[in-house]
């Protein structure tokens, strides 16, 4: 069955200096892979996905994760974070169901904190 | 236009009481999902139609009854609600669901529901 496990459950950064949020997967297939922001009291918007494309993607806001297979991991990063970036971030893969269906397992969420 | 909305966005109600969440997608999806999301954040599927038809069905307590009338709607209804019921709920919807394809998901803002 597949998961994704999120190391760390909270990460607090200065603005401006770089962000990375760790992810690993576990699946018996390639997988789709995404990365999705959650404001507070907002609903969850995605960052960025990896659908077996290239391996380093762009998502909004200036984030981008690599998808490496070898590690299975596809940490988020991003140069220089931003007070606005304060948010839960969750990662998230696909798992095949029953019928030819997919459904999406969500990590436990990684809740970023920036400060001045 | 707002793409996935759902309504309210604020439920309290007592111990017993039944009530409804209505979701809607202007997207021209086929997929339509609920996820409960605890208190420590944690998002899990609750169901998924496709086409009006159920596709996943988690193990909820059969208290919980979804409803499609047409691709576009997928209302939740709650019979004899419990303490343990609080949470946020979201929707979402996505193109397709099929195994290898593109699952994207879009979420609507959340109902955080009180059981008291």
């Amino acid at each position: 069955a597949q998961s994704v496990t999120q190391l760390d459950s909270h990460v607090s950064v200065s603005e401006g200096t770089p962000v990375l949020l760790r992810c690993n997967y576990s699946s018996s297939y390639s997988p789709s892979l995404f990365w999705y922001v959650q404001h507070p009291n907002k609903g969850l918007q995605l960052l960025l996905k990896y659908t077996s494309a290239a391996t380093l993607v762009k998502g909004i806001n200036g984030f981008e994760a690599e998808f490496k297979k070898s590690e299975t991991s596809f940490h988020l990063t991003k140069p220089s974070a931003h007070m606005s970036d304060a948010a839960e971030y969750f990662c998230v893969v696909t798992t095949p169901f029953s019928g030819g269906y997919n459904k999406l397992i969500f990590g436990a969420g990684t809740r970023l904190a920036v400060h001045p | 236009d707002t793409a996935v909305s759902q309504t309210p966005k604020y439920l309290v109600t007592q111990m017993g009481n039944d009530k409804s969440i209505k979701c809607e997608q202007n997207l021209g999806h086929d997929t339509m999902y609920w996820y409960k999301q605890d208190s420590k954040k944690f998002l899990k599927i609750m169901f998924s139609y496709n086409n009006k038809e159920l596709i996943i069905n988690e193990t909820v307590p059969n208290r919980f009854s979804p409803k499609s009338p047409d691709k576009a709607h997928l209302n939740l209804h709650i019979n004899s609600l419990e303490l343990g019921d609080s949470a946020v709920y979201f929707c979402a919807s996505s193109q397709d669901q099929w195994a290898g394809m593109n699952t994207e998901a879009f979420f609507g803002q959340g109902t955080r529901l009180t059981v008291v």
